[in-house]
C-alpha cells in the first residue's frame, strides 16, 4: 500500500542535541508538510514543500529546519533541541493541483527533550 | 491571523447520542472545510469535507453543517458508537492551495 512513514517513532534526547526526524512516502505526492501536535494546541504547521525545489515556512518554524532530499523524502531538523520542542510530530503529504486538498498523515514521532 | 476556533475541547456522550463539534473561521476567502479524525497512536485522517456551495453534507453517520454568513461549521455524529471515540480536528483552507489551518481539536469519548 502507498504509505507515509516516519522514523524514528519515539525519541528521547537532551537539551542542545541535534535531532533529525525523517519522513518518506510512496504515494507519489508532490506536496509534503511537517506539523507538531501539542495537547490543547492542535496541529500547527512547521514547514511545507510543494516540490523538491520549494520550501516554505509555516506558522511555527523558529528553531526548526527542513530538507527535501527527493520527491519522496522530507526531513525535519532541530539544530539545538530545547524542552519546549517536546511534542508529537507528524509528516503529511498531498497531491498537487486544484481540488486536491486532502492531506495524508504519517503515524507520528513522539519527541521528548529533557 | 487566519484562525479556526473549535469547541468544545472535550466531550463525553453516551452510546447513541449525537455529539456536536463546532468551528468558526475568520478568513472569508476559505473555501474548503475538512474534518479529520485521529485515534490514539495514529495520525489524523480525513473524515469528511465540505465546500461553501452547500449547507450540509452527509457521509454515513457523519454530517457537516455549514453556515457561510456566520462563518461557522459543525460536525454531527448520529447514533454515536464507542468506536467513534477519537480526537476530531476541523480545518479550513483554500481549494487547490493545500495548506490547511487546523482547529485545536476536540477529544470525544463515547461511553458504552
Amino acid at each position: 500500500d502507498a504509505d507515509v512513514t516516519q522514523t524514528p517513532r519515539n525519541r528521547i534526547t537532551k537539551t542542545g542535541k541535534r535531532i533529525m526526524l525523517e519522513c518518506s512516502q510512496t504515494k507519489g505526492h508532490d506536496r509534503m508538510y511537517w506539523y507538531r501536535q501539542d495537547p490543547g494546541l492542535g496541529l500547527r504547521l512547521i514547514y511545507y514543500s510543494f516540490d523538491v525545489k520549494d520550501i516554505n515556512k509555516g506558522e511555527i518554524s523558529d528553531g526548526y529546519s527542513v530538507s527535501r532530499q527527493a520527491q519522496a523524502k522530507f526531513s525535519l531538523s532541530l539544530e539545538s533541541a530545547i524542552p519546549n520542542q517536546t511534542a508529537l510530530y507528524f509528516c503529511a503529504t498531498s497531491v498537487a493541483g486544484r481540488a486536491h486538498n486532502e492531506q495524508f498523515f504519517g503515524p507520528g514521532t513522539r519527541l521528548t527533550v529533557l | 491571523q487566519q484562525q479556526v476556533k473549535q469547541s468544545p475541547q472535550s466531550l463525553i456522550v453516551q452510546k447513541g447520542g449525537i455529539p456536536i463539534i463546532n468551528c468558526a473561521y475568520e478568513n472569508t476567502a476559505f473555501d474548503y472545510f475538512p474534518w479529520y479524525q485521529q485515534f490514539p497512536g495514529k495520525g489524523p485522517a480525513l473524515l469528511i469535507a465540505i465546500r461553501p456551495d452547500v449547507s450540509e453534507k452527509k457521509e454515513g453517520r457523519f454530517t457537516i453543517s455549514f453556515n457561510k454568513s456566520a462563518k461557522q461549521f459543525s460536525l454531527h455524529i448520529m447514533d454515536s458508537q464507542p468506536g467513534d471515540s477519537a480526537t476530531y480536528f476541523c480545518a479550513a483552507g483554500l481549494e487547490g492551495y493545500s495548506t490547511l489551518t487546523f482547529g485545536k481539536g476536540t477529544m470525544l469519548l463515547v461511553s458504552p
